[in-house]
């Protein structure tokens, strides 16, 4: 079974660092493209970015690009997100997901999902 | 970018009662296109893909059609757990985009 499990609430003010994290198991964590996807309070999906953990291919969000990290450690079958610098604004569920099938580059339906983070950033 | 606007905003459904909702891509997304049903509190949960086909364990009252600009996802007759929001997302071309959802209450 497909399980993604991801790091608990974080509160942090605003300059602070943080780093997020999504465990896989289930499948050959190497073989699938992982993405992060933010959801503001009351609002909708967003796509930040995606890697392929196998060589760590990454793409980003334009508009995010530069403002978050995503990466992975394929010894432990852990993709990760982080900011070196909150912002009020980064508030928000962030979830992890892969790809029902691994086609098209990346380019694919989330099949499966984390239950999500809860990141509050207040001074 | 390929911008998705979903229609209408909020839709007020008997229970029973065939729902109707809409989403349409700025450019052709081909049939690149899934949607979702997110409850609160919880984690997205896929329902279709490639435009009309059912992810496993999704019941046959939920489908999906269309292509290109112009996309449908029908369900045939709500039952009480289908009330939620819906989203749509294009796979077509980076970045990957999502509509804004259409929240589906009881009427």
């Amino acid at each position: 079974e497909v399980q993604l499990v991801q790091s608990g609430a974080e509160v942090k003010k605003p300059g602070e660092s943080l780093k997020i994290s999504c465990q896989a198991s289930g499948y050959r964590f190497t073989t699938f493209w992982i993405a992060w996807l933010r959801q503001m309070p009351g609002k909708g999906l967003e796509w930040m970015g995606i890697i392929y953990p196998d060589d760590s291919d990454t793409k980003y969000s334009p508009s995010l690009q530069g403002q978050v990290t995503i990466s992975a450690d394929k010894s432990l079958g852990t993709a990760y997100l982080q900011w070196s610098s909150l912002k009020a604004s980064d508030t928000a569920i962030y979830y992890c997901a892969r790809l029902i099938y691994n086609l098209n580059g990346g380019k694919m339906a989330f099949g499966y999902w984390g239950q999500g983070t809860l990141v509050t950033v207040s001074s | 970018e390929i911008v998705m606007t979903q229609s209408p905003a909020t839709l007020s459904v008997s229970p029973g009662e065939r729902a109707t909702l809409s989403c349409r891509a700025s450019q052709s997304a081909s049939s690149n296109l899934a949607w979702y049903q997110q409850k609160p509190g919880q984690a997205p949960r896929l329902l279709i893909y490639t435009a009309s086909t059912r992810a496993t364990g999704i019941p046959a009252r939920f489908s999906g059609s269309g292509s290109g600009t112009e996309f449908t996802l029908t369900i045939s007759s709500l039952q009480s757990e289908d009330f939620a929001v819906y989203y749509c997302q294009q796979y077509n071309n980076w970045p990957l985009t999502f509509g804004g959802g259409t929240k589906v209450e009881i009427k």
